[in-house]
């Protein structure tokens, strides 16, 4: 079955600076990619997702790129801002259940 | 649409009792899902439901805990007798279709379980 694996497990950053979070799968079939943004006592709030026939995806600060080849994928925050500061999870689809196997979740901290 | 509605937020109770998770989903989504979090483990996938129907329970883990969704807008995720190491935040999920359409999943904000 699909493994999810994330790293770093904490990451903390000057506000302004850019945030980096990587993600490996097992599941070289996997074709769906989310990433999860959880705030302090909220439930994991989806925040972008990459399907397997794109590279790369932006949506304003945030984007998220796909090596298919070497199965990894990678969150990128840019211009951290206090308020980015939550744990962040990654995600892939198993493809043969269907589930979503999440990683251990980044926490990021941004300083002001 | 209020979301994904949990209750009871925080249950703190001992050792062999039964303890009750409720979940109302989104209106309109048929897709339903439990997650267990800990800091050990992570988000874990413990059952889902598709129409009311249970899926795949495999991720249950044992035979104290058990499901059901008796209709469209109600879920119950119930412990008997409940142990120290069931203690973690229980999640609530809906989405349309288990999200493989849109994908995305829609997450209450949880119930934190202390069994002491």
């Amino acid at each position: 079955g699909e493994n999810v694996e994330q790293h770093p497990s904490t990451l903390s950053v000057q506000e302004g600076d850019s945030a980096v979070i990587k993600c490996t799968y097992s599941d070289s079939a996997s074709n769906y990619f989310p990433w999860y943004k959880q705030e302090l006592g909220k439930g994991p709030q989806l925040i972008i997702d990459i399907r397997s026939n794109v590279g790369e995806k932006k949506d304003q600060r945030i984007a998220v790129t796909l090596n298919k080849t070497a199965k990894h994928f990678s969150l990128h925050i840019t211009e951290t801002q206090p308020e980015d500061s939550a744990v962040y999870f990654c995600a892939a689809r198993d493809s043969n259940t269907g589930k979503l196997i999440f990683g251990q979740g980044t926490t990021l901290q941004v300083k002001p | 649409d209020a979301g994904v509605i949990q209750s009871p937020r925080h249950e703190v109770t001992e050792m062999g009792q039964e303890v009750t998770l409720r979940c109302k989903p989104i209106s309109g989504h048929n897709s339903l899902f439990w997650y267990r979090q800990t800091m050990m483990r992570g988000l874990e996938l413990l059952i889902y439901f598709n129409n009311n129907v249970p899926i795949d329970d495999s991720g249950m883990p044992e035979d104290r805990f058990s499901a059901k969704m008796p209709n469209a807008s109600f879920s119950t995720l119930k412990i008997q007798p409940s142990e120290p190491r069931d203690s973690a935040v229980y999640f609530c999920a809906s989405s349309l279709n288990g999200g493989r359409d849109t994908g995305e999943l829609f997450f209450g904000e949880g119930s934190r379980l202390t069994v002491l």
